[in-house]
């Protein structure tokens, strides 16, 4: 049973304009996202985060929104880069959890020059 | 620099055989993981330590095997049992301060049954 997901396996984007990274989870006892971003043969590298008790984050060309009431969160990315093709994992943590983060299965972004 | 190293980066197992893959952190993280990724299923847990000398198992346990003698280190064994081992592991660790910074991830070993 997948707790966090990611339903769209592939996303193509022309440089310059938005990028949009969608996430749903099913676990209420989520409280915390997060957003990595993962090139080919390496190791993912943490991009931005939120809490549950905020609904908007913002760090440069990265924001996350939260919807709590309907269990979706999503990364945008304006404007997108070329460099910003990579796979994008959203990850969830629960509350009181050691930081066992959960992942969704996630999207590969192509950013077309 | 601190950071997660990962050896090696390329693995070939034949069938039968144990193969252990190594994870060593210079942060001085508490707490260790290893995670596997199969093509379009994301990362999975396979076992995660929160102290030394203690582990527990992720999802995906069987087949697997770890240790945590030292803070940090926190090597993996394939063993036999795994019956379908191919695929790309990765390490990672946290700290016990906060949430925002989540894991800091190694680079990965590809693992190949040959």
């Amino acid at each position: 049973d997948q707790q966090v997901k990611q339903n769209s396996p592939s996303l193509s984007v022309q440089e310059g304009r938005i990028s949009i990274l969608n996430c749903d989870y099913t676990n209420s006892m989520f409280d915390y996202f997060l957003w990595y971003k993962k090139y080919p043969a390496e190791g993912p590298t943490f991009l931005i985060s939120i809490s549950s008790i905020k609904d908007k984050n913002e760090d440069g060309r990265f924001t996350v929104f939260l919807n709590k009431s309907a269990k979706h969160l999503s990364l945008h990315i304006v404007p997108s880069q070329p460099g910003d093709s990579a796979v994008y994992f959203c990850a969830a943590l629960r509350s009181g959890s050691a930081r066992q983060l959960t992942f969704g299965s996630g999207t590969q972004l192509t950013v077309l020059p | 620099d601190g950071g997660i190293t990962q050896s090696p980066k390329y693995l070939f197992r034949k069938e039968g055989q144990n193969v252990t893959l190594s994870c060593e952190q210079n942060l001085n993280h508490d707490a260790m993981y290893w995670y596997r990724q199969d093509p379009g299923q994301g990362l999975r847990l396979i076992y995660y330590s929160q102290i030394v000398n203690d582990f527990q198992k992720g999802d995906i346990a069987e087949g697997y095997s770890v240790s945590r003698e030292k803070k940090e280190s926190f090597p993996l064994t394939v063993t036999s049992a795994q019956k379908n081992p191919t695929a790309f592991y990765l390490c990672a660790s946290s700290s016990g301060q906060g949430r925002s910074q989540g894991y800091t991830f190694g680079s990965g070993t590809r693992l190949t049954v040959v």
